[in-house]
């Protein structure tokens, strides 16, 4: 079945340094791949996205490929701030499978100053 | 337009109650998702809902946990007989119908704690 993994954390970082979190992914069809962040005491919200093969998602100086080669979907930022202290979650949605949403189970972010 | 919202944002009960939990959907999203977060755990999905299709069960963990539909707007999360282990975020979403796999949007979620 499908299936999202990711770097486990906690990832601990100083700031101005660079974010690699790791995400892996199992499906059947051709999913849609997200990042989305939850701040402290903060709903999960959409930080970026990306439809097909090779589109890159973007937002917020984070950035993340659709590598269907190598069935990943790394999430990059060059320079974090304080600020990007959250949990990040990996997901998927496979048209194959009715668009259900399946979850990676998040990587906690603290960036010190 | 408003967002997906949850009530009541934090519900404390006794072993062995049973606790509804509800989630408005924003409107015009016709496929709504209930998860659980647990303390330090990633999400786990619970109950898929999309348009008038049959519900996506797969995720209930125990037959004492249903959840329903009404109308294709507001769903309604039921934990009968509550244990400690049910102690836990249930976080709401909805999302765009649509050929392509939409953004969901998330409700701030209700927080359960089991005496």
């Amino acid at each position: 079945g499908d299936s999202v993994t990711q770097m486990e954390g906690p990832v601990t970082l100083s700031e101005e340094a660079f974010l690699t979190i790791n995400c892996t992914y199992t499906a059947t069809g051709y999913p849609s791949l997200f990042w989305y962040v939850q701040y402290p005491g903060e709903g999960l919200q959409l930080l970026l996205k990306a439809t097909k093969a090779d589109d890159k998602g973007s937002n917020k100086g984070f950035e993340a490929t659709y590598r269907k080669e190598t069935t990943s979907f790394h999430l990059e930022k060059g320079s974090v701030q304080v600020s990007d202290s959250a949990v990040y979650f990996c997901a998927l949605s496979d048209r194959n499978t009715g668009n259900q949403f399946y979850f990676g189970t998040g990587t906690s972010l603290t960036v010190i100053p | 337009g408003a967002g997906v919202s949850q009530s009541p944002s934090n519900k404390v009960t006794e072993k062995g109650k049973d606790v509804e939990l509800r989630c408005d959907p924003i409107s015009g999203h016709t496929a709504l998702y209930w998860y659980r977060q647990s303390l330090g755990q990633g999400l786990e999905f619970l109950i898929y809902f999309q348009g008038n299709s049959a519900p996506d069960k797969s995720g209930l963990p125990s037959d004492r946990f249903s959840a329903e539909r009404t109308g294709g707007s507001v769903s309604t999360l039921t934990i009968q007989r509550t244990q400690q282990e049910d102690s836990a975020v249930y976080l709401c979403a909805s999302s765009l119908p649509g050929g392509l796999a939409d953004t969901q949007y998330f409700g701030p979620g209700t927080r359960l704690t089991v005496l």
